[in-house]
């Protein structure tokens, strides 16, 4: 069965960095785009980063609101892809989820960043 | 960025009715590939998303077939042909033809 579980999740201050991973299992990992998606508390989902694949040179896009902050990268060795989160600011606080395809979704992994 | 308008924001139904959910986007989704990115997903409570819905019409494996999914261009329409209980939770349409990837607000069904 396919299954995404994300991982390092917590408290941080603002302007502290951060950084969670997602492990992969059950699909052809290196042959699938991923994405991060986040939702703040009560709020809708908000798309942050995408990472494609190998023949596509893991090109990366991201979100105006991360951009310069944020870096997705992945380890196909591994089936793992990650969120280096730099420079967090309160309004980052959020359930972050890592998908395939929107079609494979973690259960979340929670950051909060508060002083 | 394109912006995507879900309509209505809430939904009371009772079990059995039959609901639609609207997406308008602020330009149109027909990739120049011939493909239209658009999804539809339900999040229940306390739930990640799940995929119902690809290419506009298209079932996810495993999703009842009381789901249903038209529209074209700028216009998208989710149709729950008999609500059932476990339908309840939000529902957002989603689209990965231009980037950024955008989520519509979201539709909450409820039970009336």
């Amino acid at each position: 069965a396919v299954q995404l579980v994300e991982s390092g999740g917590g408290l941080v201050q603002p302007k502290e960095s951060l950084k969670i991973s997602c492990a992969a299992s059950g699909f052809t990992f290196s042959n699938a785009a991923m994405y991060w998606v986040r939702q703040a508390p009560g709020k809708g989902l908000e798309w942050v980063a995408r990472i494609r694949t190998k023949p596509n040179n893991y090109a990366t896009y991201y979100a105006d609101s991360v951009k310069g902050r944020f870096t997705i990268s992945r380890d196909d060795s591994k089936s793992m892809v990650y969120l280096q989160m730099d420079n967090l600011k309160t309004e980052d606080t959020a359930m972050y989820y890592c998908t395939s395809n929107w079609a494979y979704w973690g259960q979340g992994v929670m950051v909060t960043v508060s002083s | 960025d394109v912006v995507l308008t879900q309509t209505p924001p809430t939904l009371s139904a009772t079990i059995g009715q039959s609901v639609s959910i609207s997406c308008r986007s602020s330009q149109s989704l027909l990739h120049s590939n011939g493909n239209t990115y658009l999804n539809w997903l339900l999040q229940r409570p306390g739930q990640p998303p799940q995929l119902l819905i690809y290419l506009v019409s298209r079932l996810e494996s495993g999703v009842p077939n009381r789901f249903s999914g038209s529209g074209s261009g700028t216009d998208f329409t989710l149709k729950i042909s008999g609500v059932e209980a476990e339908d309840l939770g939000v529902y957002y349409c989603v689209q990965s033809t231009h980037a950024p990837w955008t989520f519509g607000g979201g539709t909450k069904l409820e039970l009336k």
